[in-house]
């Protein structure tokens, strides 16, 4: 059964700062790997995706990885900012219509 | 430019009420997905539709139900709603079932059942 794990739930940072979010998964037989902002009382957007066949994904000061052999991913975040103050989920994508989601890890960047 | 829809956002029901969430989405996705979201857990799939007309159970079903009567609507409905389906609940769709295929969600509807 795939069980995606988000290390640590929680993250506070001073501006500025460049970050690095885990993602972790059990079963490496995914079709993509999701990354997603929620703000609170919000739903999900999403930020990237990485299909199974590519390494990485870039969008602006974002960046992700994905290795399959290790069943791990990484949000990467340049020069994080006070805006960027929200949960970020990752999900993967396995056989059938199944998305398995994380817990989310909840990321505070002071001003 | 509306995406997905839900409605409504908020409710209070009474242990062994019925009611109706309705998800609407204007970017003629055929795939359609409710999720429940509960601290500390992630979001589940409790059902899915990969079509007009198709519904499928998900991981955590009971205690619901769908239909998907048009492409663009996905209700899913309490019978006889319980204490422990109190969660907020997201609608969400894709275009279709493959890999490429970014998730699109609503806002949430938050479910209070006392």
């Amino acid at each position: 059964k795939q069980e995606v794990t988000q290390i640590p739930a929680a993250l506070s940072v001073p501006e500025g700062e460049n970050l690095v979010l885990n993602c972790s998964f059990t079963d490496s037989a995914i079709y993509n790997l999701q990354w997603f902002r929620q703000d609170p009382g919000k739903g999900l957007t999403s930020l990237l995706l990485i299909q199974s066949s590519q390494r990485e994904q870039t969008s602006g000061r974002l960046n992700a990885s994905l290795d399959k052999s290790s069943g791990r991913s990484t949000l990467y975040i340049a020069a994080s900012q006070p805006g960027d103050s929200a949960t970020y989920l990752c999900a993967v994508k396995t056989g059938g219509f199944k998305t398995i989601f994380g817990a989310g890890t909840r990321l505070f960047v002071k001003a | 430019n509306a995406g997905v829809t839900q409605t409504p956002k908020f409710r209070v029901l009474k242990t062994g009420q019925s009611m109706t969430l309705l998800c609407a989405q204007d970017m003629n996705h055929e795939y359609m997905y409710w999720y429940r979201q509960d601290p500390g857990m992630g979001l589940r799939l409790i059902h899915y539709s990969v079509g007009e007309g198709t519904t499928a159970k998900g991981e955590v079903p009971d205690g619901y139900n769908v239909s998907r009567l048009k492409k663009q609507n996905f209700l899913l409905g309490l019978e006889s709603a319980a204490p422990s389906q109190t969660s907020v609940y997201f609608c969400a769709s894709t275009l279709t079932g493959g890999a490429g295929n970014t998730i699109y969600f609503g806002e949430g509807s938050w479910l209070t059942v006392v």
